[in-house]
């Protein structure tokens, strides 16, 4: 079965400064790889999906991802760092019958 | 708009009864989806059905029911069964393939006392 693993419970970063939240992934089959985002009390929102085109995937909010398949990882960067991404960030990939499998979530605090 | 509506966003309830938690479409999605989630353990699938009139269980589906009688409902039940119903409730609806994201509901904030 298919799992991930999201490095880092917390991240913090000062505002302006680069964000990088960590995704490993295992999988027997190519994936097809998720990151949501998530605010306080609200549904998940999709940042951006690698399905197997480019290996590195712009999204929205100024987001990127790098499949790494060597490194079995997803990576979510973003070059500088804004209060408004303070949030919860999920990492997921897709599994047999339809279905996601989901990381434990890394909250990312932002100092000002 | 097209999207996803969850009903309502916060319900208390009294330990021992059971509850439904409503979940409506309007994507024209064929898949359907229910996760529970608590702090620090991500999200937990319940159940999800990818047709009507048909649903499988996910990885924690004790205590809990759902149906799929119209292409964009998919309400869920927690029973008196379920031993720690107090949680956030996330439901999404997706295309029903691997390559499509999954889009989600607001949530619901069940506490059970």
């Amino acid at each position: 079965a298919q799992s991930v693993t999201q490095l880092g419970s917390h991240v913090s970063v000062s505002e302006g400064a680069l964000v990088l939240l960590r995704c490993n992934y295992s999988s027997s089959v190519p994936p097809y790889l998720f990151w949501y985002v998530q605010y306080p009390n609200q549904g998940l929102q999709l940042l951006l999906k690698y399905t197997s085109a480019a290996t590195l995937v712009k999204g929205i909010n100024g987001f990127e991802a790098e499949f790494k398949k060597s490194e079995t990882s997803f990576h979510l960067t973003k070059p500088s760092a804004h209060m408004s991404d303070a949030a919860e960030y999920f990492c997921a990939v897709s599994e047999r019958g339809n279905k996601l499998v989901f990381g434990a979530g890394t909250i990312l605090r932002v100092k000002s | 708009d097209g999207g996803i509506t969850q009903s309502p966003k916060y319900l208390f309830r009294k330990e021992g009864q059971n509850v439904t938690l409503s979940c409506e479409q309007n994507l024209n999605h064929d898949a359907m989806y229910w996760y529970r989630q608590d702090p620090g353990q991500g999200l937990r699938l319940i159940y999800y059905s990818q047709i009507v009139n048909d649903f499988q269980k996910g990885d924690i589906a004790e205590g809990y029911s759902v149906s799929r009688e119209k292409k964009e409902s998919f309400p869920l039940t927690v029973t008196s069964a379920q031993k720690n119903p107090t949680a956030f409730y996330l439901c999404a609806s997706s295309r029903g393939t691997a390559l499509h994201e999954q889009y989600f509901g607001p949530g619901t904030r069940l506490t059970v006392t």
